[in-house]
């Protein structure tokens, strides 16, 4: 199975300040047909969670454009411009392009 | 908007079975791969199941082949799992999660003697 490893594991972030979360895969997440599947959701506390970004970069409708994806082949980021307190919850990444689909561990995004 | 409601969780005892059901409304499942995702109290997302469209196509995480099966009737616009032989580690909220974008409230699997 691709591992999903995210870093770290805990975010302590003050208000209005940017954060970031890494993601790398085990193998190279790039398909023949070009796309990246490289998925970013966000669970906050008590909610199911939520898609954010999809194909690495793609913001999903509604999301803030404080929110942005970058990266590719194996390694990506999540980042956050200025951390606001609805931020709070935690973060997963997700690859959808080999059997099984995993998740990575998770982020906790917390507010110092 | 669409919104998927799952149904079908409980207590269920080691070995028992449970059948979950997700009902999808706001959009037709047709054009749609649908996936069950799970997560034990306190931790993280693991994916459980998938079909494509039509239903031809299913994959499992390891820990369930055998034991759990997914299903779509794109008619009544519903995904179900049903899943049987349970054990103590299938203890967790089963989301129901349409194209790895919308996803379920959830429903509460427990599996207890």
């Amino acid at each position: 199975d691709v591992v999903m490893t995210q870093s770290p594991l805990s975010l302590p972030v003050t208000l209005g300040q940017p954060a970031s979360i890494s993601c790398r895969s085990s193998q190279s997440l790039v398909h023949s047909d070009g796309n990246t599947y490289l998925i970013w959701y966000q669970q906050r506390p008590g909610q199911s969670p939520r898609r954010l970004i999809y194909m690495v970069s793609h913001r999903d409708s509604g999301v803030p454009d404080r929110f942005s994806g970058s990266g590719s082949g194996t390694d990506f980021t999540l980042k956050i411009s200025r951390v606001e307190a609805e931020d709070v919850g935690v973060y997963y990444c997700m690859q959808h392009i080999y059997w099984p689909h995993t998740f990575g561990q998770g982020t906790k995004l917390e507010i110092k | 908007e669409v919104q998927l409601v799952e149904s079908g969780g409980g207590l269920a005892q080691p070995g028992g079975s449970l059948r979950l059901s997700c009902a999808v409304s706001g959009s037709t499942l047709r054009n749609s791969w649908m996936q069950w995702v799970r997560q034990a109290p306190g931790k993280g997302l693991e994916w459980v199941a998938n079909t494509n469209p039509d239903g031809s196509g299913k994959d499992y995480v390891d820990s369930v082949k055998g034991r759990f099966t997914i299903s779509r009737d794109n008619d009544r616009n519903t995904l179900d799992l049903q899943m049987n032989s349970l054990r103590d580690e299938d203890t967790a909220v089963y989301y129901c999660m349409k194209d790895a974008r919308d996803w379920g409230q959830g429903t509460l699997v427990t599996v207890s003697s």
